[in-house]
């Protein structure tokens, strides 16, 4: 059974924020979650993930409701090169690296 | 530091044919895994690997044999190649637990990918 829920695909205007929705209803409490994404053929990168409090990086924000159900990630300033696949996944810390499972993920294009 | 390098990077094979896809990693990460990647899907994880010596599968095992006989590689044998094995196929690597040294023991580091073409 899938772990998350996300929109196959949106669109994004260059330079404006970009809202990623993610739903995982059935999250644990000890789970994190995670957000990849994947450049046209190149592997997966690292985005940021958090557990219960929202997060930022260099690179984006992670805003995860209070009942911890869904969560958001924002790309503040969406460029061109943001074009990806973005996936969502959920982790327990004690979890194998060795099993984690990507799903479909969102197909984000930013556009002119 | 290269992180995780895949080669070859493209390969076509006649079915039947056998070739391994190597994987290499300097980070000296515990974990290590293959995932395979079909046009417009995610990815499927086949075989990951706990530590030398300690191998197990995947979701999609069939087909496909790997052992870890170093902490640094990783390889991915197909022993009689199939059509239905013709994808994008990605090694990646992670230390094993979330609270490892710094911000580089949160995240799984993939490799570049090797394109497969089996006909």
């Amino acid at each position: 059974d899938a772990k998350t829920t996300q929109p196959t695909s949106m669109d994004c205007a260059e330079g404006r924020a970009a809202n990623l929705p993610c739903n995982h209803s059935t999250i644990s409490g000890n789970e994190y979650v995670y957000w990849y994404r994947q450049i046209h053929s190149q592997g997966p990168q690292y985005i940021i993930h958090g557990l219960k409090n929202n997060e930022t990086n260099e690179m984006a924000s992670l805003i995860i409701t209070e009942d911890r159900k869904s969560s958001t990630l924002i790309l503040p300033h969406a460029t061109l090169r943001d074009t990806a696949v973005y996936y969502c996944i959920v982790r327990s810390e004690t979890d194998s690296w060795g099993k984690l499972q990507f799903g479909a993920g969102t197909q984000v294009v930013v556009t002119p | 530091n290269a992180g995780v390098t895949q080669t070859p990077k493209f390969q076509v094979l006649k079915t039947g044919q056998s070739m391994t896809l190597q994987c290499a990693q300097d980070m000296n990460h515990e974990y290590m895994s293959w995932y395979r990647q079909d046009p417009g899907m995610g990815l499927r994880l086949i075989h990951y690997s706990v530590g030398a010596g300690i191998t197990d599968q995947g979701e999609v095992p069939n087909g496909y044999n790997v052992s870890r006989s170093t902490t640094e590689d990783f390889p991915l044998r197909l022993l009689s190649a199939a059509p239905s094995q013709t994808s994008v196929y990605f090694c990646a690597s992670s230390y094993s637990f979330i609270f490892t040294t710094g911000r580089s023991g949160n995240t799984i580091y993939f490799g570049e990918g090797s394109w497969l073409t089996v006909v």
